[in-house]
C-alpha cells in the first residue's frame, strides 16, 4: 500500500531565505508521480511541482524545486527566497500510476510561517 | 487559465438532511475526484470517476454517498444522510493526466 509521510509538523524561516520540506513515501509500484500542494489560509489547494519516478531530473517550477532521491524514497521540497505569501499548509502526495487517473495519497502536511 | 469550480462555497444543513456539492470541473479533463479534509487534518480520498463510472471508492465512501455526472459538465457528490462527523471541506478535483490534478476551492460543509 502507498504511504506519504511528512513528519515536520511546523516549520519557520525567515523571508528571503530558503526552506526544504521534508516529504517520504513508500510504494511497492515502480511508476509513481509525487506531488506538492499549497494550502493557504483560504483553504484552496494550490498545486506546485510534479515529479515522475522516472524522471531523470529534479523538478523546478520557479522558485519550488524538487529533491528527488529515488533511493531514500524521499520528494523534499525546496522553496528558493522565501515570502511572506509563502505562510500556509503545505502537502505532499502521490500517485501510482498503473492505474491512469489514480488517486492522490497525502501526507499529514507541513504549516510554514516565513518571517519578516 | 481554467479552473475547477465548486458551489456552493458553504453549505449548513441539519443532520439526516441530504446535501449535494456541486463541481464543474475543468471541460477537457477525463478523471475526476471527490476529497474531503476535516478541519486540521490531512485531505482524504473519497472517489474517482471515469467514463461515467466510478474507478475507486474508500472505505470513507460508504452507501450514504453517491456521486452523478448528469450531463457534460456538472460533477455532483450527494450525501444522503448527513451526519456530525460529515463537517468537512469537501474538495473537487479534476485531471488530464497523471502529471496533474487540479482542485476546486472547496465546499466547506457544516452539518448541525
Amino acid at each position: 500500500a502507498q504511504k506519504i509521510t511528512q513528519t515536520q509538523p511546523g516549520m519557520f524561516v525567515q523571508e528571503k531565505e530558503a526552506v526544504t520540506l521534508d516529504c517520504t513515501y513508500d510504494t511497492s509500484d515502480p511508476s509513481y508521480g509525487l506531488f506538492w500542494y499549497k494550502q493557504p489560509s483560504s483553504g484552496e489547494m494550490i498545486f506546485l511541482i510534479y515529479q515522475g519516478s522516472y524522471d531523470q531530473q529534479n523538478a523546478t517550477e520557479g522558485r519550488y524545486s524538487l529533491n528527488f532521491q529515488k533511493a531514500r524514497k524521499s520528494a523534499n521540497l525546496v522553496i528558493s527566497a522565501s515570502q511572506l505569501g509563502d505562510s500556509a499548509m503545505y502537502f505532499c502526495a502521490m500517485r501510482e500510476l498503473y492505474n491512469q487517473g489514480g488517486k492522490l495519497i497525502f501526507g499529514q502536511g507541513t504549516e510554514l510561517s516565513v518571517k519578516p | 487559465e481554467p479552473e475547477v469550480t465548486q458551489t456552493p462555497s458553504h453549505q449548513v444543513t441539519q443532520m439526516g438532511q441530504e446535501v449535494i456539492l456541486r463541481c464543474v470541473p475543468i471541460s477537457n479533463h477525463l478523471y475526476f475526484y471527490w476529497y474531503r479534509q476535516i478541519l486540521g487534518q490531512k485531505v482524504e480520498f473519497l472517489v474517482s470517476f471515469y467514463n461515467n463510472e466510478i474507478s475507486e471508492k474508500s472505505e470513507i465512501f460508504d452507501d450514504q454517498f453517491s456521486v452523478e455526472r448528469p450531463d457534460g459538465s456538472n460533477f455532483t457528490l450527494k450525501i444522503r444522510s448527513t451526519k456530525l462527523e460529515d463537517s468537512a471541506m469537501y474538495f473537487c478535483a479534476s485531471s488530464p493526466t497523471t502529471e496533474k490534478l487540479f482542485f476546486g476551492s472547496g465546499t466547506q460543509l457544516s452539518v448541525l
